[in-house]
Formats: C-alpha cells, structure tokens, sequence
C-alpha cells in the first residue's frame, strides 16, 4: 500500500536536545511539506520541499530544520533553538506540488519533559 | 496575507439530521479549497478538493461548494452517522502557500 509513514508516533525530549522526526513516503510524490498543530489552531507551515535537494522555510521555521537528500524522506529535527517544541506534528506530500492533493502522515506528537 | 476562518467551533446534531458546515476566507485569488477529516490523534484525510474555476464537488454523501467572489466554502454532510464525528478542516491554496482553518469538531449522537 502507498502512503506516508512517520515515526515515533510519541516523542519526549528534555530541554536542550535535539530530536529528529521520521517522514518517509512511497508514493513517488515530487513535494513534501512539514506541518505544526496546537490545540485550537489550524496547521502552520514549517518547511516544504518541492524536489530533491532543495527546501524552503515556510511560516514557523525558527529552531527546526530539515534535510531532502532523497525523493522519499524528508526528516524535521527539532533544535534546542525551538523554545515551545511541544505540539503535533504532520508530515504531508504532493504529487507536484501546488494545486495538488495532500496526503498526511499519522503524525509524531512531541512533549518537552 | 490570507486568513481562513471556521465557524462554529464545534458542532453536536443527531444521527441522521443534515448538516452544513462553513468556511471563510479573506482573499479571493485562490487555486483551490479542500476539505479534510481529522480523526483524534491521527493524520488528515483529504474528503474534497475544489478548483477555483468549479463551484462544487460531490463524494458520497458529501457535497462541497465554492464561492470565491463571497470568499465562502461550504461542506454539506447528508444523512449523518456517528462514523462521521471527527474534526473538519478546510484548507486554501493561494499564490503563497495553503493555509488552514482551525476546524470545526463534528459530533454525531447516535
């Protein structure tokens, strides 16, 4: 079956570490995107990424960072720079890019002890 | 800068009664609009995607329509059952990015 994989599905981290959150998508879609949700709020763009090797900030993309060395993964590290990390957070594809459906991931939910 | 608003923030009807949930957004100049479900805890799942030029899609037992000059959306949900209480959330696409709204939290009681 075809679809985005992200994983852990829980995640807690101390204060001052660094965690990485798996993306991995078998749909052979160009573009990825990284999303932020908090309670009552809708999602907030981190990063995206339209191809390989190249990706762009989108709105909140202060203490994260990502990398896109292949066409299926696109992992989100979370940097002790992130001063609120605590949140959902969802990865999502597109064939192309805009205009597109988005297809989601599960989710990885990250808690700061 | 483009803002998408939904209202009410949550919904509670009967098994079986339609309904009809809403969208606002403040720019007109958009590619699309799409609708999704979001189940607790989990992913988003894509119901409909309505391209600017269309003024309505159609899955099942729902129906989306578009009004672009009014910057409204709307999502109608024939026959509801407790299968469909989940969070809704529309999404707009623009020139920039996509943007969401915060969603509506649809309970259906049996």
């Amino acid at each position: 079956d075809g679809g985005i994989t992200q994983s852990p599905k829980y995640l807690f981290r101390k204060e001052g570490q660094n965690v990485t959150l798996s993306c991995e998508q078998n749909l052979n879609h160009d573009a990825m995107y990284w999303y932020r949700q908090d309670p009552g709020q809708g999602l907030r763009l981190i990063y995206y990424s339209q191809i390989v090797n190249d990706f762009q900030k989108g709105d909140i993309a202060e203490g994260y960072s990502v990398s896109r060395e292949k066409k299926e993964s696109f992992p989100l590290t979370v940097t002790s720079a992130q001063k609120n990390p605590t949140a959902f957070y969802l990865c999502a594809s597109t064939l192309s890019g805009r205009g597109d459906t988005q297809y989601f991931g599960p989710g990885t939910r990250l808690t700061v002890l | 800068k483009q803002e998408v608003t939904q209202i009410p923030a949550a919904l509670s009807v009967p098994e079986g009664e339609n309904l009809v949930l809403n969208c606002s957004f403040t720019d007109s100049a958009i590619y699309n609009l799409q609708w999704f479900r979001q189940d607790p805890g989990k992913g988003l799942t894509s119901l409909l995607l309505i391209q600017s030029s269309q003024r309505e899609q159609t899955s099942g037992r729902l129906n989306a329509s578009l009004d672009k000059s009014s910057g409204r959306s709307t999502l109608y949900i024939a026959a509801s059952q407790p299968g469909d209480s989940a969070t809704y959330l529309c999404a707009v696409e623009d020139n920039n990015d996509m943007r969401f709204g915060a969603g509506t939290r649809l309970t259906v009681k049996p």
